[in-house]
């Protein structure tokens, strides 16, 4: 099966950093990916992490341990725009292409 | 604006009524996908198309029949809907490792 738990809630203040993590438990693993969704908006990508290590996109940084079963997003300088929920996803052997997404976390930048 | 538009936004019917939902998607992607998002959950997948053929999820129940009749086009059929059917989809396309999603449409079934 394909599991991908988050927390639900995350609160941080406008101009921290805030680490959102992702443990998965998937039947073969094809990277990891996170999408931010505004609330009446479509998921948009912000990055995939296909082996281990640290991808860096401007304010975005996005983890990945294959070993541990583990990813995080790592959020900095943040802004009030950032409050938004964080999904992780996943792919599993079944189909490269089955896009799997975890239970989401809600982010609250408060000023 | 991603290059999925979905059609309608918004859909109300009735338990007996059949509708259709349609997607669209010309970045050339080979792969298309149906989600369900409730309130409060996770994106569900509920179906995948590659390269038009399809892999189902199991839990989807009957109700829910997807067409894809050209790697541009995914429909999901509606019938004999339940109110707890009532959420927002949303199809995505995807070719590699990043999804484009539309904007979905909310289905309220009354």
């Amino acid at each position: 099966g394909q599991s991908l738990e988050q927390p639900s809630e995350v609160t941080a203040v406008e101009g921290a950093i805030v680490q959102i993590n992702c443990t998965y438990q998937t039947s073969g693993f094809y990277g990891l990916s996170w999408y931010q969704q505004h609330d009446g908006g479509a998921p948009t990508f912000l990055s995939y992490n296909g082996l281990d290590g640290l991808e860096e996109t401007g304010r975005f940084s996005s983890f990945l341990s294959r070993s541990d079963s583990y990813g995080y997003l790592l959020l900095q300088e943040l802004q009030m725009k950032d409050s938004a929920s964080y999904f992780c996803a996943g792919r599993d052997q079944t189909g490269a292409n089955n896009l799997f997404f975890g239970t989401g976390t809600r982010l609250t930048v408060i000023p | 604006e991603t290059g999925v538009t979905q059609t309608p936004r918004h859909l109300v019917m009735g338990m007996t009524n059949k509708k259709s939902l349609k997607c669209e998607q010309h970045l050339g992607h080979n792969a298309m996908y149906w989600y369900k998002q409730s309130a409060k959950k996770p994106l569900e997948l509920m179906f995948v198309y590659s390269l038009e053929e399809r892999v189902e999820n199991n839990s989807v129940p009957s109700r829910f029949s997807p067409e894809c009749p050209n790697s541009s086009h995914l429909f999901l059929h509606l019938h004999t809907l339940q109110p707890e059917d009532s959420a927002l989809y949303l199809c995505a396309s995807s070719q590699g490792t990043e999804a484009f999603f539309g904007q979905g449409t909310r289905l309220t079934v009354v």
